[in-house]
């Protein structure tokens, strides 16, 4: 079974500032990668995916996401964050055909006006 | 456009007592998820269907029961609450593993 890691668990930035939140899986066969968001009081939205082609990966809201195969890693950026970016942001792995998705810890982003 | 939707959105229960979430979806997807999220712990699958007629468990199916009741509703039991399972419970469902998972608002379930 696959593992997801998220390196931070809290982030705190103001306004125009980048961001970049890293996450590594541990898994060697073909997998796809998601990147989540929940804002305050909602569900699960869907920020990106890869699954195969560019490595870079470019989703909603100005986020990205360069899919690094050597590391293991699928890190999301922003280079300008604003204050409705505040958020909870989750990375998730399955394996190409399982349906069993796994998802990091979260990293909570506040985003100060 | 529905999307996906959960009831109840808030349950207070009893430990021992017993209760069903439900869970339906109208974008014809062929499967449906259950998850449990806690804090620092991200989302972690309970059952899972990947069509109808079929159920499998996921990473922590203990003290759970799922139905899938016809191609639109995926049901989750709680046959004795205790208070580990206190939770926010979140639906999904998708087309197949590799697209976008549609998430529920969740529910928030206590047990005293």
């Amino acid at each position: 079974a696959q593992s997801v890691s998220q390196h931070n668990h809290h982030v705190i930035l103001s306004e125009a500032a980048s961001l970049e939140l890293g996450c590594n899986y541990s898994y060697g066969g073909t997998v796809n990668l998601f990147w989540y968001v929940q804002y305050p009081g909602q569900h699960l939205q869907l920020l990106l995916k890869y699954f195969s082609g560019d490595p870079l990966v470019k989703g909603i809201k100005g986020f990205e996401a360069e899919f690094i195969k050597s590391k293991f890693s699928f890190n999301l950026r922003k280079p300008s964050v604003q204050w409705s970016d505040t958020a909870e942001y989750f990375c998730a792995v399955n394996a190409y055909s399982d349906y069993k998705l796994s998802f990091g810890a979260g990293t909570t982003v506040t985003v100060r006006a | 456009n529905a999307g996906v939707t959960q009831t109840p959105k808030f349950q207070v229960l009893k430990t021992g007592q017993s209760m069903t979430l439900q869970c339906a979806q109208d974008m014809n997807h062929n499967s449906m998820y259950w998850y449990r999220q806690d804090p620092g712990m991200g989302l972690r699958l309970i059952y899972y269907s990947a069509s109808e007629g079929t159920t499998d468990k996921g990473e922590v199916p203990n003290g759970y029961n799922v139905s899938r009741l016809n191609k639109r509703e995926f049901s989750l039991r709680l046959e004795s609450a205790a208070p580990s399972q206190t939770s926010v419970y979140f639906c999904a469902s998708n087309t197949r593993p590799n697209t976008e998972a549609f998430f529920g608002q969740g529910t928030r379930l206590t047990v005293v």
